[in-house]
């Protein structure tokens, strides 16, 4: 199993343009989310899903957007890029048993984002 | 949400046991505990989780107090490998568990 693959690895954008981060897994994971994490500090939500057709904000979700049409791909799109989303990106997926917070995240190896 | 108070750095030996503490003074009863870890430049990777009992799987176990004020994870031979930021998380099994809530981590540092 490839698990969670993210794509890009590595972006270099311009102010305003815009673009998808890629996430797929092959774990037939109900949950998936998406969170960025910024230099020397912990990882912040930005959407999430729990299922296919059904996607939520977390705390970060502005300038975001995200849509889930399957349950492999949880693309996340960034509308009109800004400096301020200069980021390292993680996808992950979860088993969506019960109690959910029973169960681990696997996570992907992140897009590395600059805005210039 | 219950929040969790972990230290900012510990040193360890290579080949030598390691113990992470993590406080959570203010858990309810049905948040789960759970472990992540950060290598430099990976995402994050689970480690384990537990709700009372201690845990052990492969890579480390998980000692939960009595109370549930605290847990300690060990790692029982620290190898340069296991360098990486560690996350003590609390997981609630309510709508708002969806989210996992990172912190600042402790950062171990492996020794030769």
């Amino acid at each position: 199993n490839a698990g969670v693959t993210q794509t890009p690895k590595f972006q270099v954008l311009k102010t305003g343009q815009s673009m998808t981060l890629q996430c797929a897994q092959d774990m037939n994971h109900e949950y998936m989310s998406w969170y960025r994490q910024d230099p020397g500090m912990g990882l912040r939500l930005i959407h999430y899903s729990v299922g296919a057709g059904i996607t939520d904000q977390g705390e970060v979700p502005n300038g975001y957007n995200v849509s889930r049409s399957t349950t492999e791909d949880f693309p996340l799109r960034l509308l009109s890029a800004a400096p301020s989303q200069t980021s390292v990106y993680f996808c992950a997926s979860s088993y969506s048993g019960s109690p959910r917070a029973n169960y681990g995240y696997t996570f992907g190896s992140g897009t590395r984002l600059t805005v210039v | 949400d219950a929040k969790t108070t972990q230290p900012n750095s510990m040193e360890s030996n290579e080949e030598e046991p390691v113990h992470l503490p993590c406080n959570h003074s203010t858990i309810s009863g049905t948040d789960y505990i759970h472990w992540y870890r950060q290598l430099p430049s990976q995402g994050p990777e689970y480690v384990i989780h537990g709700l009372t009992s201690n845990v052990n799987n492969r890579m480390a176990s998980l000692a939960i107090a009595e109370d549930r004020k605290s847990s300690t994870l060990i790692l029982h031979r620290a190898t340069l490998r296991d360098a990486a930021v560690y996350y003590c998380i609390l997981r609630s099994p309510s709508n708002s568990g969806y989210a996992l809530n990172f912190g600042k981590g402790t950062s171990l540092l492996v020794t030769p």
